[in-house]
């Protein structure tokens, strides 16, 4: 079965520092992965996705991820956080099967906190 | 108005009574899903729906039932709410080609 572990529950950057959350997965065929956010008290807003191709995936918000295949991996990236960028983060693989899409697996969620 | 509109928004329950949650969408998705969010344990499956004739289970499909009342309609029921069901419930859909998927606001539900 497919399982996402995002091994940090809390991290805390100082803003205008770089920021990289974790993302392992686990998943018997090549993974279409996603990045989320989650401000408080609001739902969830898709950051970037990956399918195929380059395996460095740009998306909203200045972030980017890196697909690696050997390390099972897809950490998300930004170069300068902001006191905005405060919020959960949520790695999620999707299953697929030969009838289309069937859901996604999430990880239990990063907390990021920015210290001025 | 949003694309996947979820009611009620918030709704305080007392154990046993029966409770529906509602969804409904206008992107035209075939694919409906209703998940469940619970602090440090990020969001599980619930059930998902690939059209009104197909309804699935998905990780944690006991003590809900769903209804797929029409393309654009996809209705989540605690039919005897208990306190452990009190959390924050979404409403995802997406398209066959998995283009994406689109989140509701959410519904808080808290069971006492």
């Amino acid at each position: 079965a497919q399982s996402v572990t995002q091994p940090d529950i809390h991290i805390t950057v100082s803003e205008g520092a770089s920021l990289e959350l974790r993302c392992n997965y686990s998943y018997g065929a090549t993974p279409y992965l996603f990045w989320y956010v989650q401000s408080p008290g609001q739902g969830l807003q898709l950051l970037l996705k990956y399918f195929s191709g380059d395996t460095l995936v740009q998306g909203i918000k200045g972030f980017e991820a890196e697909f690696k295949r050997s390390q099972s991996s897809f950490n998300l990236r930004k170069p300068s956080v902001h006191w905005s960028d405060a919020a959960e983060y949520f790695c999620a693989v999707e299953h697929y099967s030969g009838g289309g899409a069937d859901g996604l697996t999430f990880g239990k969620g990063t907390h990021l906190i920015i210290q001025p | 108005d949003a694309d996947v509109t979820q009611t009620p928004r918030n709704r305080i329950t007392k154990t046993g009574k029966r409770i529906m949650l509602e969804c409904s969408q206008t992107k035209g998705h075939d694919r409906m899903y209703w998940y469940r969010q619970d602090p440090g344990l990020g969001l599980r499956l619930i059930y998902y729906s690939f059209d009104v004739k197909d309804i699935n289970k998905g990780e944690i499909s006991d003590g809900y039932s769903v209804s797929r009342q029409a393309q654009a309609k996809f209705s989540l029921s605690l039919e005897s709410a208990i306190p452990n069901q009190t959390a924050l419930y979404f409403c995802a859909t997406s398209d066959y080609l998995s283009s994406g998927y689109t989140f509701g606001s959410g519904t808080r539900l808290t069971v006492v």
